[in-house]
């Protein structure tokens, strides 16, 4: 797979449930963000996970990441209707440029 | 919150006339980005700026692209003749001095169309 590729390509749940969706890359890194953007709008930055770390949170956000297998989740709790969007992950391989994946594209379905 | 400005939010120009696309970066932010993100399509990284000169470019910078920083708060993309494939939406990003700690904040975008 590419760079900052997710998986699954698109995902459709019912409000309060949980929506996990996953981002995998090939080379090292200095941090992994993840990024929201609804239809034909701008990206929304949700949270960065450095290397050394290996969770973080952010309200009913929870990224994981797991530099031996090269692989990151984020995970919405309890989702909304509002949460409908495409959810990217984006690496950082040691140079300036950010490398997005293809995303994940979430309905949420009230 | 401190935003990354995008003017103008939509832009229609015709196939080979030039355009300059529009960013006013965070203030205190030192590097300089542009993407694009061409319709159903991954954002793509164009051009990093840093020190008032170019840090790194895609394959996707050719020679039709320029970045300028002209007076110390604006950040310009210029596309000097479009083409029908320049035709996607551009995002211009900024970010502080730690890269293992700073995100990249995004503007909302300029949505070029070429006719």
């Amino acid at each position: 797979s590419q760079q900052g590729e997710e998986d699954p390509q698109a995902l459709s749940i019912q409000e309060g449930e949980n929506a996990t969706m996953n981002c995998s890359y090939k080379t090292s890194i200095n941090n992994l963000q993840w990024y929201r953007q609804n239809s034909g709008r701008g990206l929304v930055h949700l949270i960065l996970i450095r290397s050394n770390e290996r969770e973080k949170h952010s309200g009913r956000l929870r990224v994981t990441l797991d530099t031996s297998k090269k692989s990151s989740s984020l995970l919405i709790t309890a989702s909304r209707a509002a949460d409908t969007a495409s959810y990217f992950c984006a690496t950082s391989p040691g140079s300036e440029k950010l490398v997005f994946g293809k995303g994940t594209k979430l309905t949420v379905n009230p | 919150e401190p935003e990354v400005t995008q003017t103008p939010s939509h832009q229609v120009t015709q196939m080979g006339q030039e355009v300059i696309l529009r960013c006013v970066p965070i203030s205190n932010h030192l590097y300089f980005y542009w993407y694009r993100q061409i319709l159903g399509q991954k954002v793509e990284f164009l051009v990093s700026f840093y020190n008032n000169e170019i840090s790194e470019k895609s394959e996707i910078f050719d020679d039709q692209f320029s970045v300028e920083r002209p007076d110390g708060s604006n950040f310009t993309l210029k596309i000097r003749s479009t083409k029908l494939e320049d035709s996607a939406m551009y995002f211009c990003a900024s970010r502080g001095e730690q890269r293992s700690t700073m995100r990249n904040t995004f503007g909302s975008g300029t949505r070029l169309t070429v006719v």
